[in-house]
């Protein structure tokens, strides 16, 4: 069974760092293109970024609201996928999600998602 | 980037068939797929492709597309239906980035 466990979570100020986990576990973790998806309270969901299996060049990509400020990584030695948070907005403010994503050439979709973890930015 | 738009509210009578739709300039060359979103639940993907279903999502859920506008469409809606539903797509401007529709609040009568 595929599951996807997101942690780091909380409520910090304007300007600050964070780092969000996801723990994964049911699937081969290595192999996987993985992305974060959030949604503010109340709002729907938007893409954050993504991160490519390793054997497919690693890379990442970000949404243009992110980009710069946030970073994905992952260590596949422990299952686990990263967001690193710098430079808090309060628009940032959203429960976080991981999720494994499904990248092919006319479709891109979310098989898989985690509970979400909620993140806070507020003075 | 891409835009996808969803109708916010939509509302059907137990038992009957209800579409909801998602149009966007993506759609034109890309699949959309779509999600189900219960209240303090992450979202579930109901529907991806062309007209796939995920293992363990009723028959009832289907999905088609015509220029750019996807449909997803419950046929004999069941009160567990009622939900927010969102459709995704890949980004038609040239990077690989993805993006959602801005849900619709599926509401069984």
């Amino acid at each position: 069974e595929v599951q996807l466990v997101e942690s780091g979570g909380n409520l910090i100020k304007p300007g600050e760092s964070l780092r969000l986990s996801c723990a994964a576990s049911g699937f081969t973790f290595s192999n996987a293109w993985m992305s974060w998806v959030r949604q503010a309270p109340g709002k729907g969901l938007e893409w954050v970024g993504r991160i490519k299996s390793k054997t497919d060049g690693g890379t990442t990509d970000y949404a243009a609201p992110v980009k710069g400020r946030f970073t994905i990584s992952r260590d596949d030695s422990k299952n686990t996928l990263y967001l690193q948070m710098n430079s808090l907005k309060i628009e940032d403010t959203a429960v976080y999600y991981c999720t494994t994503g499904q990248d092919a050439a006319t479709i891109y979709y979310f098989d898989y998602w985690g509970q979400g973890t909620l993140v806070t930015v507020s003075s | 980037s891409s835009e996808l738009t969803q109708d916010p509210a939509v509302s059907v009578a137990l038992g009957q068939t209800v579409r909801i739709t998602c149009q966007g300039d993506s759609l034109r060359s890309y699949y959309a797929s779509w999600y189900q979103q219960k209240p303090g639940q992450a979202p579930v993907l109901v529907i991806y492709g062309k007209n796939n279903r995920p293992s363990g999502i009723p028959d009832r859920f289907s999905g088609s597309s015509s220029g750019n506008t996807a449909s997803l469409t419950i046929t004999g809606a069941q009160a567990e239906d009622e939900a927010d539903y969102y459709c995704n797509s890949r980004d038609s401007s040239g990077n690989p980035h993805v993006v959602f529709g801005g849900g619709t609040k599926l509401t069984v009568l």
